[in-house]
């Protein structure tokens, strides 16, 4: 059973405020990470796919980075604002592509004003 | 435009009855599926369905069946429906066949609540 943890499960943070954190995978028979962000009453949207070792990922103010020797990938947002309150899941492909994609729980963040 | 649309959005219903929750995409994408927000709020999957190969996650009853009709349509029927399957069912598609890199393209979900 493949195992992928995020953590903090939840997370408040001050508008303006730089935050990140982390989803943790299996570091064997790596295939891709896909990070995705989830608001309330919609559906879950992607942010970004990595694939190589050290990448780095860059949309705006979010960015993510990736250790696959390690087995873990970090989610930062630089400047946190109300608009980026949301559930953002880490995904884990390994053996099987993205027919067995495991998702993390989800970190839930909230971005206080 | 809709990308992944499922109907309905909410299906209230008895146990014991027969249900069909329906999901179609018009991004043209290879592969679609089903997962299951289950009690922890995990993403469950459940079937993934490619060029008419269904991969099925073996911890799915067999109450549970997919059904594509055409590339760009993936429903999910339920037969004796029980209480503990309640829960938020989310259809998604992806481009290739899960060894791109592609993301998955996820429809709005259906909250079935079993009485």
């Amino acid at each position: 059973i493949l195992n992928v943890e995020q953590s903090p499960q939840s997370l408040h943070v001050q508008e303006g405020d730089s935050t990140n954190f982390t989803c943790s995978f299996p570091s064997s028979n790596f295939y891709a990470l896909h990070w995705y962000r989830w608001e309330t009453a919609k559906s879950p949207e992607a942010l970004f796919v990595m694939t190589l070792n050290g990448d780095e990922k860059k949309k705006g103010r979010i960015s993510a980075t990736l250790n696959t020797k390690e087995g873990y990938s970090y989610l930062y947002i630089k400047g946190s604002q109300p608009e980026d309150s949301a559930t953002y899941l880490c995904a884990f492909i390994g053996p099987g592509g993205a027919q067995k994609l495991v998702f993390g729980q989800g970190t839930r963040l909230t971005i206080n004003p | 435009d809709t990308a992944v649309s499922q109907t309905p959005k909410y299906l209230v219903t008895q146990m014991g009855n027969d249900k069909s929750i329906k999901c179609e995409q018009n991004l043209g994408h290879d592969t679609m599926y089903w997962y299951k927000q289950d009690s922890k709020k995990f993403l469950k999957i459940m079937f993934s369905y490619n060029n008419k190969e269904l991969i099925i996650n073996e911890t799915v009853p067999n109450r549970f069946s997919p059904k594509s009709p055409d590339k760009a349509h993936l429903n999910l029927h339920i037969n004796s429906l029980e209480l503990g399957d309640s829960a938020v069912y989310f259809c998604a598609s992806s481009q290739g066949g899960g060894w791109d890199n592609s993301p998955l393209h996820f429809g709005n979900g259906t909250r079935l609540t079993v009485t």
